[in-house]
């Protein structure tokens, strides 16, 4: 089954600590998307990668950072520089850029 | 700067009625359109979408309109139905590929039995 993986699905992180959110695709898309969703902001693109081991900054990249070793694999890292990391966290990915993107479940993080 | 604007946060409809959601954007560059539907706590479902060389695009009960010279869409859900109660998500992207979809804010749309 072809897909998009996000995990976890809840993480709670301390305040001041850096936390790693997964996403991994089976479809051989080339491109992958994090969004951030808070109540009433909708879906904030935070970073995208249009190719392997290329990326660039979205809307809100502040506080964050990814790596895209793999065509597969495109995690994201939510460091302590980000002033409000609690939030719901969406991967995403299509063949190419600007198309129909396919949404992983989302994690849910919580610093507390 | 919003690019793509729903400025209805909410909707509530009786079932069996239709439900239109609407959606602005303000980038002429925009030439793909999609809609997509949320249920809390899981990720984006993709609904359908319109190029701008069409004006209508119908997929069972669900129909996206496009007014190009208004910048604006429109999803037409007919007959609505409970299941249909969820966050509707309006996106645009263009056709140089060059900009990841740009989401609108979301409607919520509630169907009443």
């Amino acid at each position: 089954d072809g897909g998009i993986t996000q995990s976890p699905k809840y993480l709670f992180r301390k305040e001041g600590q850096n936390v790693t959110l997964s996403c991994e695709q089976n479809l051989n898309h080339d491109a992958m998307y994090w969004y951030r969703q808070d109540p009433g902001q909708g879906l904030r693109l935070i970073y995208y990668s249009q190719i392997v081991n290329d990326f660039q900054k979205g809307d809100i990249a502040e506080g964050y950072s990814v790596s895209r070793e793999k065509k597969e694999s495109f995690p994201l890292t939510v460091t302590s520089a980000q002033k409000n990391p609690t939030a719901f966290y969406l991967c995403a990915s299509s063949i190419q850029q600007g198309t129909e993107a396919f949404f992983g479940q989302g994690t849910r993080l919580t610093v507390v | 700067d919003q690019q793509v604007k729903q400025n209805s946060p909410s909707l509530s409809v009786q079932e069996g009625r239709i439900s239109i959601l609407n959606c602005d954007y303000t980038n002429s560059m925009f030439d793909y359109f999609l809609w997509y539907k949320k249920y809390p706590a899981e990720g984006p479902t993709f609904l359908i979408s319109i190029s701008s060389i069409k004006d209508k695009n119908e997929d069972g009960r669900f129909t996206v309109f496009l007014n190009k010279s208004a910048k604006h869409l429109s999803l037409h859900i007919v007959p609505s139905q409970p299941g249909d109660s969820a966050v509707y998500f309006c996106a645009a992207s263009g056709s140089s590929g060059n900009t990841p979809l740009v989401f609108g804010k979301g409607t919520r749309l509630s169907v009443i039995a």
